[in-house]
Parts: structure tokens; sequence; C-alpha cells
């Protein structure tokens, strides 16, 4: 999976609880990318990051945020975890030439109960 | 992670048949046209891309084609093999965005 790892790989927690996913490349590339994957709706992009400390909203952000402090580690926080939000988290990252062409991880499954 | 989506489009192809996978876009502003292969349990891998100014490009055994008077993409694998069975997603990128926007994917079965 191009040097990448996301932690944990699979949570069962509970509404209202806070949850954060871990996503670290190996890579040194410039963008992140947290997608969420839904039967019926493809891969959906959360949130992204073009460096360190810069990010910006994807078409599903609400109820989420991120935090990128150094390159290679990039977080997805969902602060109060509601049902709507199980689903398979992937990360993803982009060298800045060709950021149309993303390795993704592996994913976590996450439920909400 | 797992590949997902019940009620995804399928397609069943005998081993060593050719496969052609399609995809409808609808942002005639994209730049890039991307095809993604999803095998269970894994996250999305990178097959081939093509530019908007393209019509086809070739890689190893897989082509892409795309015709944009009627917004349509389609990936051909040659002698398919039991290998490439997985979800096949389609993706674009808007001119000047940095980001993907997905298709909801077919699920190709390779019969041996």
């Amino acid at each position: 999976d191009a040097g990448i790892t996301q932690s944990p790989r699979h949570k069962v927690t509970e509404t209202g609880t806070p949850v954060t996913l871990r996503c670290h490349q190996t890579e040194n590339h410039r963008y992140m990318y947290w997608y969420r994957q839904d039967p019926g709706h493809g891969l959906r992009l959360i949130h992204y990051s073009y460096g360190v400390k810069d990010t910006d909203k994807g078409e599903v952000s609400d109820g989420y945020s991120v935090s990128r402090s150094k390159t290679e580690d990039f977080l997805l926080t969902l602060e109060s975890a509601t049902s709507s939000q199980t689903s398979v988290y992937f990360c993803a990252i982009s060298a800045a030439t060709y950021s149309y062409e993303q390795y993704f991880g592996p994913g976590t499954r996450l439920t909400v109960t | 992670g797992e590949s997902v989506g019940l009620h995804l489009p399928t397609l069943s192809v005998q081993e060593g048949d050719n496969s052609i996978i399609n995809c409808a876009y609808s942002n005639s502003a994209s730049d890039y046209f991307i095809w993604y292969k999803q095998e269970s349990g894994k996250g999305p891998q990178f097959i081939i891309d093509i530019r908007s100014n393209m019509d086809k490009r070739q890689g190893q055994r897989v082509t892409v084609l795309l015709n944009k008077t009627v917004k349509h993409l389609s990936l051909q694998i040659a002698a398919t093999q039991p290998g490439d069975s997985a979800v096949y997603f389609c993706a674009e990128t808007p001119t000047g965005a940095n980001n993907l926007f997905f298709g909801t994917g077919t699920r190709l079965t390779v019969i041996p």
C-alpha cells in the first residue's frame, strides 16, 4: 500500500464518543486525503491537506475535523461520533506534481453503535 | 477496509476473454480521468489515467477510452485473469482541483 499505514484498522465505538483515526506515510508526499466509502456512494472526500497545517474541506466534511502537524501524519477526528459515520475510512496520498494519482492505505472500518 | 457495494453493477467474464467496464461522468470540465481497482479487503489501487485532451491511452493489458461527446469512459482489460476480479472505479478530477470524484464502481468477476 505505497508506504501508507492506517490505525486502528477496526474500531467499534459508542454514539457521542470522540474518535481519532491516524494515517501515516513514509513517501514524503505533499498531499494527504481522507475518504469514506459507503454502499451506493463509492468514495467521498472528507478533508484533504496540501501541506503541514494546510487543510481544506471535501464534499462530506460535516462532523469531521483534521490536523496535520507533520508531513507524515494526517489525523481525522470525529468529535462526537454518530451512527451515520459508520463507514470504511481510507487515507490517500499523492505527490504535488500528479495529485490525481492517489495511493490509498488499507482502510479503517469504524462502527458506531 | 473492504470493498463495498451491495448494489454494484456487475460484470462476469470467462478467463482469457476481454473485459470492458464502462463509466459515465458528469463534469465536462474535468482535467483527468482515472481508473482504480479495489480488491476485497484492500484500498483502491491506481491503474491508469487519461487526460481530457486524449481519447485513448494504453497500459499493460489495459486500455482506457474517453469519449467527451457523450461523457463516457471505458476500461478494457485484455486476456482477463482471475487476479483481475475486483471492484473497478472511475474517478475524475476537475480542472484546478486536487481531489477526485469517484463513481460507484463495477464488480468484475472472472470465471476460471
